[in-house]
């Protein structure tokens, strides 16, 4: 059974840097693209970035491009996600799922960061 | 706001039919496939239709999924208490070069 699980998340102040790692198990991780996914306190889902199966192409939520990078490491089966210039806005859970173009059929349990000043 | 819309709530007695809709736009649905997710809070999300109306392995088939031009739709028939959650719809949208979000829809099964 495919299996995701996220860590990093913390209580970060505003204009910090944070990075978040998601770790697969159960499936040939460097054969699927990956997401992260994000959902501030009371709001819906909102993507933030994608990377294809094999690192080569990345995409980005307008919100967050030039201050979030994606990245991976198949040989480790982790996905990750550095945040920089953290503002309040970026507080949220934040979910690793497998899969990009708006299907994520296995998801992790997210980690929560918080931002404040 | 979302780029998707979607009505904030639905609701139905056990064993109804609720649909609701996902309205959106030639960037998005008209030209890529439709994903529905189910999220009670506190969980992880679960794809519950992909590909516009495919069920994954496990979910039931009191879930259906539809699409037409710029809209699409989700049914739930059938209804369980268990069913009570947040539904999203999801979909790439060519414009923006990523996956946009519907702002939900809370289903309360009465």
């Amino acid at each position: 059974e495919e299996q995701l699980a996220e860590s990093g998340g913390d209580l970060v102040q505003i204009g910090g840097s944070l990075r978040l790692s998601c770790g697969g198990s159960g499936f040939t991780f460097g054969g699927y693209a990956m997401s992260w996914v994000r959902q501030a306190p009371g709001k819906g889902l909102e993507w933030v970035s994608g990377i294809s199966g094999n690192g080569g192409r990345t995409y980005f939520a307008a919100s967050v491009k030039g201050r979030f990078s994606i990245s991976r490491d198949n040989s480790k089966n982790t996905l990750y996600l550095q945040m920089n210039s953290l503002r309040g806005d970026d507080t949220a859970v934040y979910f690793c799922a497998r899969g990009l173009y708006g299907r994520f059929d296995s998801w992790g349990q997210g980690t929560l960061v918080a931002v404040s000043s | 706001q979302s780029v998707l819309t979607q009505p904030p709530s639905a609701s139905g007695t056990p064993g109804q039919t609720v649909t609701f809709s996902c309205s959106g736009s030639s960037s998005n649905i008209e030209d890529n496939t439709v994903n529905w997710y189910q999220h009670i809070p506190g969980t992880a999300p679960k794809l519950v239709i992909y590909s516009n109306n495919e069920r994954p392995s496990g979910v039931p088939a009191r879930f259906s999924g539809s699409k037409s031009g710029t809209s699409a739709s989700l049914a739930i028939s059938g209804l369980q208490s268990e069913d009570e959650a947040d539904y999203y719809c999801a979909a790439w949208d060519d414009s923006l070069n990523g996956v946009v979000f519907g702002g939900g829809t809370k289903v309360t099964v009465l």
